[in-house]
């Protein structure tokens, strides 16, 4: 499969814990997306990334999230000190420089 | 702030028939617009794109873009149940470099 892969598919915490999630993009794609979505709403833009270098970061993305690509292949996203407000889909979505963006399976967290 | 919004229905329509799904955006310097498929409990599937006034054909699926009126359609003609699906449309503005603005999404059923 060379298509977009996240990991874990499903993580359940508990509050106050911190969760790291990882996505591989497909491969030689320079630009990777985070993105989080709730029921009933659209993806919500997180971060992006074009190569290791990380060039936007949402307003959504506060000081308890973190996001790396360490060497311009996988990205891993932390969230720190979790709320039940962070329960939601968190997406990975990658591209060859152009505006398509294909995304992966998806990392359901809920937060207990 | 960017918007794009949908009718988020439910869009009922008979196999066979056409549905048309329809968006309206707001930021004036969106360039290119995405037609996302968004099956339940699963992630965005991108159906096309355009960024050209008019009209853009694949398959099944023609999307349609007026820059003038800022709206957005797809049709899918000889609609089939296995379309039945939300369908969420999707505007950038800065070449991806700070992620796709998503509607909330028009969920559409195929009734048999």
């Amino acid at each position: 499969d060379t298509g977009v892969s996240q990991n874990p598919r499903h993580k359940i915490t508990k509050r106050g814990q911190n969760v790291t999630f990882r996505c591989d993009p497909i491969s030689e794609h320079n630009r990777l997306y985070w993105y989080r979505q709730t029921l009933g709403q659209g993806p919500e833009f997180l971060t992006y990334f074009q190569n290791e270098a990380q060039l936007e970061k949402s307003r959504l993305l506060s000081d308890r999230f973190s996001a790396e690509r360490p060497k311009g292949s996988f990205s891993t996203l932390e969230i720190q000190r979790t709320e039940q407000g962070d329960s939601a889909m968190y997406l990975c979505a990658s591209s060859l420089g152009g505006p398509e963006q294909f995304f992966g399976p998806g990392t359901r967290l809920t937060v207990l | 702030q960017k918007e794009v919004e949908q009718n988020s229905g439910p869009l009922s329509v008979p196999e066979g028939a056409i549905a048309s799904l329809n968006c309206t955006y707001s930021d004036r310097g969106s360039q290119s617009f995405f037609w996302y498929r968004q099956y339940s409990g699963k992630s965005p599937e991108l159906i096309m794109f355009i960024y050209s006034n008019g009209d853009k054909e694949d398959g099944r699926f023609t999307a349609q873009l007026n820059k003038a009126s800022q709206y957005v359609s797809l049709l899918i003609r000889d609609s089939q149940p296995s379309d039945s699906a939300t369908y969420l449309c999707a505007a950038d503005n800065r070449g991806g470099a700070d992620g796709l603005t998503f509607g909330k999404g028009t969920h559409l059923i195929i009734q048999p």
